[in-house]
């Protein structure tokens, strides 16, 4: 069993739709980061959080240390939004990461 | 602030080779971190170099290895390499380590022939 499992693998929306992807672990962690990753190969860090909630325009993370669970928010989609997202955790000085999430926002 | 930058930006070699790869920081950041992404495993952490000194490292064989410059660049090499070594390599910079807030280079493809 991997060590960071997210959900789903792949997701289609039609724009304007919420979005949600899950990211849970096994392994205690210091920090939890979402990351998105653009075709061609860059990486965008998007979040980084330990604990709580944080928000950056329509993008919304949480955090759950007791249930070992993050989920990754997206309101009002967007096709620009069409990216693969990434959950990693922090454990013991190593990044782990899960296999990403490929979504797909239709006009 | 400029970029992480990392060069060459595409790279083929042929099996049993060995290659350098070159990440410039962020002006600042004197923590390097280096992954590797394929297909089949996904992202996979390398080693992370924090004022020239190897701090943490991944589960990589040895043929894979870095240094990191006074100045914060970092460099990686992997000696003979095999088919499995294609991969997207990337690297990320940052003031602390692998746990706090990285900053990603756009990578090198390496093809191994």
């Amino acid at each position: 069993k991997n060590e960071v499992e997210q959900s789903p693998q792949n997701l289609t929306a039609q724009e304007g739709e919420f979005i949600t992807i899950n990211c849970s672990y096994s392994v205690g962690i210091s920090a939890l980061h979402w990351l998105q990753q653009h075709p061609g190969g860059g990486i965008v860090s998007l979040f980084m959080l330990s604990s709580g909630k944080k928000k950056h325009g329509r993008l919304i993370a949480t955090i759950n240390i007791q249930e070992k669970h993050s989920s990754l928010h997206i309101t009002a989609s967007h096709p620009r939004d069409s990216a693969v997202y990434i959950c990693a955790v922090g454990s013991q000085g190593n990044l782990i990461f899960g296999k990403g999430t490929k979504l797909s926002v239709k006009p | 602030k400029a970029g992480v930058t990392q060069t060459p930006r595409y790279l083929i070699k042929t099996r049993g080779q060995q290659v350098t790869l070159s990440c410039s920081p962020i002006s600042g950041h004197r923590s390097v971190s280096w992954y590797q992404q394929t297909p089949g495993q996904g992202l996979q952490f390398l080693f992370e170099y924090f004022s020239e000194t190897q701090r943490n490292k991944g589960n990589f064989p040895g043929r894979f290895s870095g240094r990191q410059f006074s100045n914060s660049r970092s460099e990686m090499n992997v000696s003979t390499l095999e088919l499995g070594d294609s991969a997207l390599y990337l690297c990320a910079s940052g003031s602390g380590g692998p746990t706090y807030e990285q900053y990603f280079g756009p990578g090198t493809r390496l093809t191994v022939t």
